[in-house]
């Protein structure tokens, strides 16, 4: 167990939904990354927040949002969901936004877009 | 520009044997780099990670690395496969402070 949990584990929807991850970083841990993790794209990163503030972007689209909270939670809203969107979402934490830093990943969200 | 190249999608070898999954990787800075492994229906768990000093990296369930600058490589090695060594595993190099992840080696052990 990595500490970082994620709610919830699957989700099922349809195209042209909207829905929202949530991820809760390990206690102590200001820093969350966003993954998603498909077959044909393999693990890409998506952003990463540090202490309430975006620190980077990856490959997002501009359908997906991210937010950290004061109690340093997190999500990711999928919006105008595409089949192409059906995918493993991770989460992750680290103690700093470092590159030294290892990040603990969290269970994942399977989302599945009918 | 970062990247990380893994070489093979698949490796199967015999329990007992000598595990070598590869990777290369591409970096205008001097890298830092890590191994992670999933389990099924698993998240990522840390092997190990090199960012300076020694550059045999030694890590978790008998793993270890060594990063060769004048190869860009950073190939993960195990002397003795276990059957619950199956997993796929994925080499990652952090330039700034996201992590570049390579596309996975997914690792069988044939009893």
């Amino acid at each position: 167990d990595s500490g970082v949990t994620q709610t919830p584990k699957h989700l099922i929807t349809a195209t042209g939904q909207r829905v929202t991850l949530r991820c809760s970083p390990r206690s102590g841990d200001l820093s969350v990354y966003w993954y998603q993790q498909s077959l044909d794209q393999g693990l890409q990163f998506l952003i990463q927040y540090y202490n309430g503030e975006e620190r980077a972007k990856g490959n997002i689209l501009e359908r997906f949002s991210a937010q950290q909270f004061p109690d340093l939670h997190s999500e990711l809203n999928l919006s105008s969901l595409e089949l192409g969107d059906s995918a493993l979402y991770f989460c992750a934490s680290s103690v700093e936004g470092r590159r030294a830093n290892e990040q603990f990943f969290g269970p994942g969200t399977r989302l599945t877009v009918l | 520009a970062q990247s990380v190249t893994q070489l093979g999608s698949h490796v199967s070898v015999s329990e007992g044997a000598l595990v070598l999954l590869r990777c290369n990787y591409s970096s205008s800075v001097p890298p830092y780099l890590f191994w992670y492994v999933q389990y099924p229906n698993q998240g990522l768990q840390l092997l190990l990670k090199y960012t300076t000093g020694a550059t045999l990296v030694k890590g978790i369930n008998g793993f270890e690395a060594e990063f060769k600058k004048s190869e860009t490589s950073f190939h993960l090695t195990k002397p003795s496969a276990h059957m619950s060594d199956a997993a796929e595993y994925f080499c990652a190099v952090s330039e700034d402070d996201k992590i570049i992840f390579g596309k996975g080696t997914r690792l069988h052990i044939l009893p």
